[in-house]
Parts: structure tokens; C-alpha cells; sequence
């Protein structure tokens, strides 16, 4: 079964710090995504990848940096992290384009104070 | 507004019933996909139907498209506890490898 798991589960920060939340999949899928989960907006993708060394925008990048050193590892960086950040984050991995299943993890609830 | 939204914020319907969530999306499309998330787990495929599909089956799940009019829907029978859960549609854009999420359907099965 497809795996993706994320790092930590839970992270309580402070406002200015930096943040790094982690995510690895044993999928060997080339595409993996970052999202944001906040009540009323559904999710929405913050950066994605297709693959080793390729990092792309989403559609909400501001404030957010990502990293795909390997083909199972993709993070999601917050340089200075702000309290509007205070969400729960959901790393994906998926073989292709929409008409494909996109594989979740558990997610990551990050509070800044 | 967004590119896909679920009509219904929140349903409610008692074990054994029978419930339909509504999609409808704003782009041209290769595929719709309905996800289910339980509290405190992230989102898990339950159907996708490509464009060329008016309906897909997956056991008490049923699926409908209707790109005349942009819409979808999922209709879950025999409903159980179980079942509760938010219901997100998520819309393939053609031209574009990206999802895009609804808000999500709050779904409470009460025994």
C-alpha cells in the first residue's frame, strides 16, 4: 500500500523562527505535493515537485520554501514562520497528472505563537 | 470563488440512509475525484471518473459526472457510523497535471 509519511505530527513554533516539516514516501512516485488544510478553504497547494532536484509553485507559495533532494524526500520550509501559518499540512505523492490518485499522509498540525 | 465546491456545508441523515453530496467546478477537466477524510487522517481516493464517464460504482459508493453542466455527484447507500467523515471533490484540469480541492461536505452518520 502506498505510503507517505510526515514529520513531525505535531509542532508548535515561534513567530520569526524557521520550520522545516518533512515528508517520505515509499511509493517511488516521480510527483509529491504540499497543502494547506484550513477550515473553509479545503486544501490548497503550496509547492509541488516532479521529481529529484525540482521544486514548483503552487497556488499560495508566499512565506513558504521547498526542497526535493531525493525522490522520497520533500520538505516544506518557513523561513519566518507567522502566526497566519498556523495550519494543518498534508504531504502527497501521486504517479502523474489529476486523472491519478494522489497518495496522503497523516498530516501535520503547526501552531506558531 | 472557487474552481470546485461542494453545494452542502455540512449533512447529517441516521444509519441505514441513503446520501447524496454535490460538486460543481468552473475549469475543463480530464477527471473529478472524490476523496474522503476522517478526523485526524489525511484524504483517501474513493472514486475517480474520468470525462468521458457519466457514472462509476464502488460498492455503496456511486459516482455521477455531468460535464454539460460541471457538476458531480456522490451518493453513499446503506449508510453507516463509519461513513462520517468530510467529502471533498477534487477536479482534474485538462491541460494541467494539478487537483483542485472543494471545500469539503461535513458528513455525520448517527446511528
Amino acid at each position: 500500500e502506498a505510503a507517505v509519511t510526515q514529520s513531525p505530527r505535531n509542532k508548535v513554533a515561534v513567530t520569526g523562527g524557521k520550520v522545516t516539516l518533512s515528508c517520505n514516501q515509499t511509493n517511488n512516485h516521480n510527483n509529491m505535493y504540499w497543502y494547506r488544510q484550513d477550515t473553509g478553504h479545503g486544501l490548497r497547494l503550496i509547492h509541488y515537485s516532479y521529481g529529484a532536484g525540482s521544486t514548483e509553485k503552487g497556488d499560495i507559495p508566499d512565506g513558504y520554501k521547498a526542497s526535493r533532494p531525493s525522490q522520497e524526500n520533500f520538505s516544506l520550509i518557513l523561513e519566518l514562520a507567522t502566526p497566519s501559518q498556523t495550519s494543518v499540512y498534508f504531504c502527497a505523492s501521486g504517479t502523474g497528472g489529476g486523472g491519478t490518485e494522489v497518495f496522503f499522509g497523516k498530516g501535520t498540525r503547526l501552531t506558531v505563537v | 470563488s472557487q474552481l470546485a465546491e461542494e453545494n452542502s456545508w455540512a449533512l447529517s441523515v441516521h444509519e441505514g440512509e441513503s446520501v447524496t453530496v454535490n460538486c460543481s467546478y468552473k475549469t475543463s477537466i480530464t477527471a473529478l475525484q472524490w476523496y474522503r477524510q476522517k478526523s485526524g487522517k489525511g484524504p483517501a481516493q474513493l472514486i475517480l471518473i474520468r470525462s468521458n464517464e457519466r457514472e462509476k460504482r464502488n460498492g455503496r459508493l456511486r459516482a455521477t459526472l455531468d460535464t454539460s453542466s460541471q457538476s458531480s455527484s456522490l451518493s453513499i447507500t446503506a449508510t453507516r457510523c463509519e461513513d462520517t467523515a468530510v467529502y471533498f471533490c477534487a477536479a482534474a484540469s485538462s491541460g494541467s497535471w494539478q487537483l483542485i480541492f472543494g471545500s469539503g461536505t461535513q458528513l455525520t452518520v448517527m446511528p
